[in-house]
């Protein structure tokens, strides 16, 4: 069936460096995939999307990388600051709209 | 706040008792969907609505559970004689129809459920 995973449950960085948060899927089919930012006792926060005729997509201190020929989605996040420290997911788009969510990845960033 | 907006923000309740939990999505989206979440999980998609159809369920949604969406605006998700393992966060999110282009998902900040 449908999946999508991540490689790493925890990531550690300090404050000023970069993350890379990687994450795999399994259906060659999706075409539309959704990195988003979870903290504690909130609603996950819209961080940003890529259609799959991309392979690259920015936004504010954030690149999202599409790799289709390995089913692999990485989300960078420059000059990581504390307040960056959150469980992050990345979520496959189905028919219909739906999402199919990761496991999530946890960045604590160390000032 | 123009946001997603969920009602209560937590519930506790004992085992056997019935729980309404409301949404109110953004006011431009027709789509809106609820999922459920447990600790260090992901969220679980559970049913959605295309304004007052409701489209999909998951095999998830047991029988003792029910949503609505009476009017294409606000939702209302019911559970019915609640056990522990109904214990979760549940997540309303909206978004415009997918045939519109991009249409990410915008999530509330959920109603945690306690049951105990």
């Amino acid at each position: 069936g449908e999946s999508v995973g991540l490689h790493l449950p925890t990531l550690s960085v300090q404050e000023g460096d970069n993350s890379i948060i990687n994450c795999a899927y399994s259906n060659s089919a999706s075409d539309y995939f959704i990195w988003y930012k979870q903290e504690s006792g909130k609603g996950p926060q819209f961080i940003i999307d890529i259609r799959s005729n991309m392979d690259k997509r920015q936004g504010q201190r954030v690149t999202v990388l599409l790799n289709k020929t390995v089913k692999h989605l990485s989300l960078q996040i420059a000059a990581t600051q504390p307040g960056d420290s959150a469980v992050y997911f990345c979520a496959e788009v189905s028919q219909g709209g739906k999402l199919i969510f990761g496991q999530g990845t946890e960045l604590s960033v160390k000032p | 706040d123009t946001g997603v907006s969920q009602n209560p923000r937590h519930k506790i309740t004992k085992r056997g008792q019935n729980v309404t939990f409301r949404c109110d999505p953004i006011s431009e989206h027709n789509r809106l969907y609820w999922y459920r979440q447990t600790l260090g999980q992901g969220p679980e998609f559970l049913t959605y609505f295309q304004n007052e159809a409701q489209l999909e369920k998951s095999r998830l949604l047991s029988d003792r559970f029910s949503a609505e969406r009476p009017k294409g605006s606000f939702s209302t998700l019911e559970i019915q004689r609640t056990e522990q393992g109904d214990s979760a966060m549940y997540l309303c999110a909206s978004s415009l129809d997918p045939g519109q282009g991009r249409s990410p998902l915008h999530f509330g900040n959920g109603t945690r459920l306690t049951v105990t």
